[in-house]
């Protein structure tokens, strides 16, 4: 079973489908992130959650609405999204007294939104 | 601003070496990491640098110098199977991760 889990890995939605992602770690840690990554650009840090609670938004539109209903899952529901919107979401999870910086990646949900 | 600079694509022939460089400038620095990430697949961990000089892991090797802002990834005797995007990120003063946009390394037999 491997550390960290998303599901499902591609989804194809139009602009007013609302769906979700969902990320699961089986490794025991404690803080939990949404990640976008876009074709040649860097990571994008889109939400934080610390013991469920979150602790970063770096002003990311309403339209992606995370939920941590507890340490091991981690939801981003989605409504309403543009095309630009379209990427690959990474879940990662890291555990606080481990070395910072030290993230245990999934492998992704492929967006295309049309 | 806080800003990575990395190569965005490298060649380099099966049984050679290749060095990666990673230039950085931000806000404070609490560490360097470097990360692999395979097309389709999760990004894992490769190394983690925040003392100067040279850490070696196997083929892997991780150098950085903090007064010049940089660091460099040397892959030896690449194989097929190192053909992968290479993620350059530093911790900043805020323990906050800023990422380079990674270094596609397509591997030739």
């Amino acid at each position: 079973e491997t550390g960290v889990t998303q599901t499902p890995r591609h989804l194809v939605m139009g602009m007013t489908n609302k769906k979700s992602l969902k990320c699961e770690q089986h490794l025991g840690h404690n803080a939990m992130y949404w990640y976008k990554q876009s074709a040649k650009k860097p990571l994008e840090l889109m939400f934080v959650y610390n013991f469920k609670e979150q602790t970063e938004n770096n002003s990311v539109p309403s339209r992606f609405s995370p939920e941590c209903p507890n340490s091991s899952h981690l939801f981003l529901h989605l409504h309403t999204l543009q095309p630009e919107d379209s990427a690959l979401y990474l879940c990662a999870s890291s555990q606080e007294h481990s070395t910072p910086g030290e993230l245990f990646f999934g492998e992704g949900s492929r967006l295309t939104v049309l | 601003g806080q800003n990575i600079d990395q190569p965005t694509e490298m060649t380099a022939t099966e049984g050679a070496i290749v060095q990666i460089n990673c230039t950085y400038q931000t806000s404070g620095f609490n560490g360097l990491f470097w990360y692999q990430q395979h097309a389709g697949e999760a990004p894992t961990f490769l190394s983690y640098n925040v003392l100067d000089g040279l850490e070696e892991k196997g083929r892997f090797s991780s150098f950085l110098s903090r007064s010049k802002g940089y660091s460099y990834l040397l892959l030896k005797e690449l194989q097929m199977k190192d053909s992968a995007s290479y993620l350059c990120a530093v911790l900043d003063s805020n323990y906050q991760l800023i990422w380079g946009a990674g270094t596609k390394l397509i591997i030739k037999p």
